[in-house]
């Protein structure tokens, strides 16, 4: 069984361009999560989406937004991206409506903002 | 708010130690918490889910347990090996919003 996959596995654009992070979670899986991992820093929680709905937002810019495809697979758009924005950008899925399930992650996409 | 500290950060052994990782976290609402590993520069791969209502889960050389009213939990490594060698993160999972709390994580060498 696929785990999670996460494309492109790097990326590099310019600052104030837009980017664009794919997620497909694992079969069955309605859950998608989105995390930041900075350099030297912790994983920030991004967004949370289910069933197509946006469920929970960390404390990031609206330029941080994101959908849920009637597959369950995910984007999230980065605009005007900033120095900053650097950092390895994590996908996990899991079952919705049941709370003692694993989450599983993804390779990641790091992300380079020049 | 919920906070989540993992200690030590770093610690180096030679192989063949057993270990133990520590996790504390400030709020005991939580469904569940979660041990994983990252490699440097890659994803997080799970190594063991426990449940509120559970105090440990096994499996292989790793042992988790969960003391919930306390806002602890601990990851015990038997008999250490080189490719152990990595960043472990524990996450509780939030009730009421699922949202994934991490820890600071402990950055574990491991010395052939």
């Amino acid at each position: 069984e696929a785990g999670v996959t996460q494309s492109p596995t790097h990326l590099i654009k310019t600052r104030g361009q837009q980017a664009t992070l794919r997620c497909s979670p694992i079969s069955g899986h309605t859950s998608v999560y989105w995390y930041q991992q900075a350099l030297g820093l912790g994983l920030q929680f991004l967004l949370w989406y289910d069933e197509g709905e946006e469920r929970n937002r960390g404390n990031f810019p609206p330029r941080f937004s994101g959908r849920q495809f009637p597959n369950y697979s995910s984007e999230l758009n980065v605009n005007a991206l900033e120095l900053e924005d650097s950092a390895l950008y994590l996908c996990a899925s899991r079952l919705y409506g049941r709370v003692n399930t694993e989450a599983f992650f993804g390779q990641g996409t790091r992300l380079t903002v020049v | 708010k919920q906070e989540v500290t993992q200690i030590p950060a770093a610690l180096s052994v030679p192989e063949g130690e057993n270990l133990v990782l520590n996790c504390s976290f400030t709020d005991s609402a939580i469904y569940n918490l979660q041990w994983f590993r990252q490699d440097p520069g890659k994803g997080l791969t799970s190594l063991l889910l426990i449940q509120s209502s559970q105090r440990e889960q096994t499996s292989g050389r790793l042992n988790a347990s969960l003391d919930k009213s306390s806002g602890r939990s601990t990851l015990y490594i038997a008999a250490s090996q080189p490719g152990d060698s990595a960043t472990y993160l524990c996450a509780v999972n939030l009730a009421g919003t699922y949202k994934y709390i991490f820890g600071t994580g402990t950055r574990l060498k491991v010395l052939a």
